[in-house]
């Protein structure tokens, strides 16, 4: 649960462009998979989630892919916009209830 | 409703001090959990709490650190001797944890700097 892998690390984008973020994981016994959102100094928040008996989860422009053969996914932001600048981090809940984060991505859209 | 409800947001001791962090999970959470976040660094799990029951520590450091939920009251996350290495910002999360529905969410962390 705790070998969580997110690329990249940082991901620049002009306004209006989609931003595809990656993750991996290795427990294959994990079964939910929420994103959040963390702005400088405050606290994260959780923007969508996955659980392992869906593939793919839309809400209008951020979407997430769950590849559970694979062990991987991925948030998708389309028609990106300066406030969607932000450090963005991907978990996986194991079967015990904890959440293991990745190290994040810093998201920067310029206008 | 109040979210989680962490205090206080900054708090500066010295080495040797002793720090105490609070945690007050959202209305009908009886779950919680302490993070640890370096700058620029992911989220760390350190230990997951039920009422009056520790639940997982298997992320807390081994001396130094100790946690709480007590019957009545806030969630503490305590560390003695603080060292410089211990400043980090500290996020408390709450759930209900009641059969799928374990979305966790976070108070606004304390920021512990040791001097």
């Amino acid at each position: 649960g705790e070998n969580v892998e997110q690329h990249p690390s940082t991901l620049s984008v002009q306004e209006g462009d989609s931003a595809v973020i990656k993750c991996t994981y290795s427990d294959s016994a994990s079964n939910y998979f929420p994103w959040y959102k963390q702005e400088l100094g405050k606290r994260p928040q959780l923007i969508i989630d996955i659980r392992s008996n869906v593939g793919e989860k839309k809400d209008q422009r951020i979407a997430v892919t769950l590849n559970k053969t694979a062990k991987h996914f991925s948030l998708h932001i389309t028609e990106t916009q300066p406030e969607d600048s932000a450090v963005y981090f991907c978990a996986e809940r194991d079967v015990w209830g904890r959440l293991y984060f990745g190290r994040g991505t810093q998201l920067t859209v310029w206008p | 409703n109040a979210g989680v409800m962490q205090n206080p947001r900054h708090l500066v001791r010295r080495r040797g001090q002793e720090a105490r962090l609070r945690c007050s999970p959202m209305k009908g959470h009886s779950h919680v959990y302490w993070y640890r976040q370096l700058p620029e660094e992911g989220l760390k799990f350190m230990v997951y709490l039920q009422k009056e029951n520790i639940i997982d520590e298997s992320g807390m450091p081994k001396e130094r650190f100790s946690a709480e939920f007590p019957k009545e009251g806030p969630s503490i996350l305590r560390i003695q001797q603080v060292v410089r290495g211990d400043s980090a910002a500290y996020f408390c999360a709450s759930s209900r944890l009641t059969g799928n529905d374990e979305k966790l969410f976070f108070g606004s962390g304390t920021q512990l700097s040791v001097l």
